[in-house]
């Protein structure tokens, strides 16, 4: 049973093309994140909800817009494509309310995204 | 800013060799430093979180160890299953952005 799962896991499309990504966590926490892993293998994060409400927003380009439905769901949906966007897109989730006590993160299996 | 440098970027151990991969960072206060654990085409994988200087875990071969300047994961006698990337990271009192390593990327060889 998958804790924190992704689709799709690949996801080959053409420069200036839209789509989505979406995480779903069974776990019960109230934070999700979106991360980004480049071929360095950096993981950066790129957002952070709390129960549906956005409290980490890295600089990333307006083009990514995370949007979460209800506190399970974190998607991430990316405008016009760019080469510079291929990468690997990790989600996460914690339990505890960032503001309280250091969290342990739970990762999804990844999403690699390639734009041609 | 908060930073965090791992070394080495690679390292390749025989099996039973035992090593440690070392995590320097730079926080504005420390709220959390964390290790997980990569394998090739998947998510990290938590092992510890460590939160003061002068704590240790240990889970199996491995141990984490914590000063106020740096981490170690010591790996004791590995095995070929021991093989993955090993990513630390830190979370700092200011703001809640958890801040990751490069990683080590360990090959143990039979």
């Amino acid at each position: 049973d998958t804790a924190v799962s992704q689709t799709p896991k690949y996801l080959v499309t053409q420069m200036g093309n839209d789509k989505s990504i979406k995480c779903e966590q069974n776990l019960g926490h109230d934070t999700m994140y979106w991360y980004k892993q480049d071929s360095k293998k950096f993981l950066k994060i790129m957002f952070s909800y709390n129960n549906k409400e956005l409290i980490i927003n890295e600089t990333v380009p307006n083009r990514f817009s995370p949007k979460s439905p209800d506190k399970a769901h974190l998607n991430l949906h990316i405008n016009s494509l760019e080469l510079g966007d291929s990468a690997v897109y990790f989600c996460a989730s914690s339990q505890e309310a960032l503001a309280i006590i250091q969290e342990t993160q739970y990762f999804g299996p990844g999403t690699r995204l390639l734009v041609l | 800013e908060d930073q965090v440098t791992q070394s080495p970027e690679a390292l390749r151990l025989q099996e039973g060799e035992s090593s440690s991969l070392n995590c320097s960072y730079t926080v504005s206060g420390l709220r959390g430093l964390f290790w997980y654990r990569q394998d090739p085409g998947k998510g990290p994988e938590f092992l510890f979180t460590l939160y003061s200087a002068g704590e240790e875990k240990e889970k199996e071969r491995l141990k984490a160890t914590l000063t106020k300047k740096e981490s170690f994961l010591h790996i004791t006698a590995p095995k070929p299953e021991d093989s993955a990337t090993y990513l630390c990271a830190v979370q700092g009192l200011q703001g809640f952005k958890t801040i990751f390593g490069a990683g080590t990327r360990l090959f143990v060889k039979a």
